[in-house]
């Protein structure tokens, strides 16, 4: 069966750092592209970034130069480390994997752990 | 950036009754669109992508449709647990991934 659990959110001050854990059962990261997505309090989606089976990673905008997302294959876990963190970044983090290169879309979700940044 | 855009933003029907729901791409997607329902307090789950599949375990009152710039999810007989968020997605203009703002399927 496949799972994505997430772990690592909680209460930062702005300015704060976190890192989120995603640990994967029933499949191989190394193999996949996996990715976060967030969903700020009563708000929609947002893709916050990727990480390809060839190691190259990308992010959003609203992110970028703050997170980086990484994986370590021999606890096949998928990471996004969080730095600056700012009000806005509040929201609930998934994990998922990703199926676009197989033009499936985002298939398997993590329940998510929430990330607010609050002084 | 593709925007994607989503309506109605809200969307009241009856148990039993037929919803339709939109979602336009401000260019061309092709057929690289999902479909996910969020129901309260849960995470998204895919129903569709490429436009019109299934994803496994997806009832059939559950179709999309579309390429392009214009698609539509339909859900044929509503059930009581098909009262939920629904949003499109795009997957064809990479990496970045958009999402639309999302279509809540009320009680009427």
């Amino acid at each position: 069966e496949v799972q994505l659990v997430e772990s690592g959110g909680g209460l930062v001050q702005p300015g704060g750092s976190l890192r989120l854990s995603c640990a994967a059962s029933g499949f191989i990261v190394s193999s996949n592209y996996m990715g976060w997505v967030r969903q700020a309090p009563g708000k929609g989606l947002e893709w916050v970034s990727v990480i390809y089976t060839g190691d190259s990673t990308y992010y959003a905008d609203s992110v970028k130069g703050r997170f980086t997302i990484s994986r370590d294959n021999s606890k096949n876990t998928v990471y996004l480390q969080m730095n600056s963190l700012r009000a806005e970044d509040t929201a609930v983090y998934y994990c998922v994997r990703d199926l676009r290169w197989l033009q499936q879309g985002l298939d398997y979700w993590g329940q998510g752990t929430l990330v607010t940044v609050s002084s | 950036e593709i925007v994607m855009t989503q309506s109605p933003a809200t969307l009241s029907v009856s148990p039993g009754e037929r919803a339709t729901l939109s979602c336009r791409a401000s260019q061309s997607v092709s057929t690289n669109l999902a479909w996910y329902q969020q129901r309260p307090g849960q995470a998204p789950r895919l129903l569709i992508y490429g436009a019109s599949t299934r994803a496994t375990g997806i009832p059939a009152r559950f179709s999309g449709s579309g390429s392009g710039t214009e698609f539509t999810l339909t859900i044929s007989s509503l059930q009581s647990e098909d009262f939920a968020v629904y949003y499109c997605q795009q997957y064809n203009n990479w990496p970045a991934l958009t999402f639309g703002g999302g279509t809540k399927v009320e009680i009427k």
